[in-house]
């Protein structure tokens, strides 16, 4: 199973909007609604920020949304804010009854 | 306070086992599936394994497939991954997740992560 497909890094000014894509195929992304996303702070455990493409588990900021479109899923962080910088990994369940997840993405808040 | 706490780790050499534990607390670990995941230093999230809820369903993937096995002891509310065979690609924090309430609907792999236990692989 390949890893999802992220871009390397993002950047943004605080008060900015960012988006993150995630990129897979028809037996995961693409075939499923449960593609869900993480931040990881270094040195720390990953925290789920969103589950099943857009639902935000309690307590996790309404500045954080998720969405779909064919095999291609995009985190939006709007109103950024200095603690929003972190890694981003998006996750998925796959036709193999198995979960992959993307390469990550390096979320630099200038 | 929901906490899993992941115990186990440690220097191994190549071929050589090792067996991991989460401890779980907080909340009813008898009704979640339950995740392993690794990151290499510097490196990204790899998923390695699920158990459902009764331990009766396992899936992994393929890099440790053979050579992994995840297991679980719901009275004592504690997971389990068993490293056999370990080679130096097996070298890497490895945490353990709490995936979603059996029968849920959900397949997001974890809600709630422990802090990591790390595995190096090295002669």
């Amino acid at each position: 199973q390949s890893a999802l497909t992220q871009p390397a890094s993002v950047s943004g000014s605080p008060g900015q909007s960012i988006t993150i894509s995630c990129t897979g195929t028809s037996s995961d992304v693409g075939g499923y609604n449960y593609v869900s996303w993480y931040q990881q702070h270094p040195g720390k455990a990953p925290k789920l920020m969103i589950y099943e493409v857009s639902n935000r588990p309690s307590g996790v900021s309404n500045r954080f949304s998720g969405s779909k479109s064919g095999n291609t899923a995009s985190l939006t962080i709007s109103g950024l804010q200095t603690e929003d910088e972190a890694d981003y990994y998006c996750s998925s369940f796959t036709s193999s009854s198995t979960w992959v997840f993307g390469g990550g993405t390096k979320l630099t808040v200038l | 306070e929901v906490q899993l706490v992941e115990s186990g780790g440690g220097l191994v050499q190549p071929g050589g086992s090792l067996r991991l534990s989460c401890a779980a607390s907080g909340f009813t670990f008898s009704g979640h599936w339950m995740h392993w995941v690794r990151q290499a230093p510097g490196k990204g999230l790899v998923w390695v394994s699920r158990i459902n809820s009764d331990g009766s369903s396992t899936t992994y993937a393929d890099s440790v497939k053979g050579r992994l096995t995840i297991s679980r002891d719901n009275a004592k509310n504690t997971l389990h991954l068993q490293m056999n065979s370990l080679r130096a690609e097996d070298t890497a924090v490895y945490f353990c997740a709490r995936g979603p309430y059996s029968g849920s609907g959900s397949y997001y792999v974890g809600d709630v992560w422990g802090q990591g236990t790390t595995v190096t692989v090295s002669s």
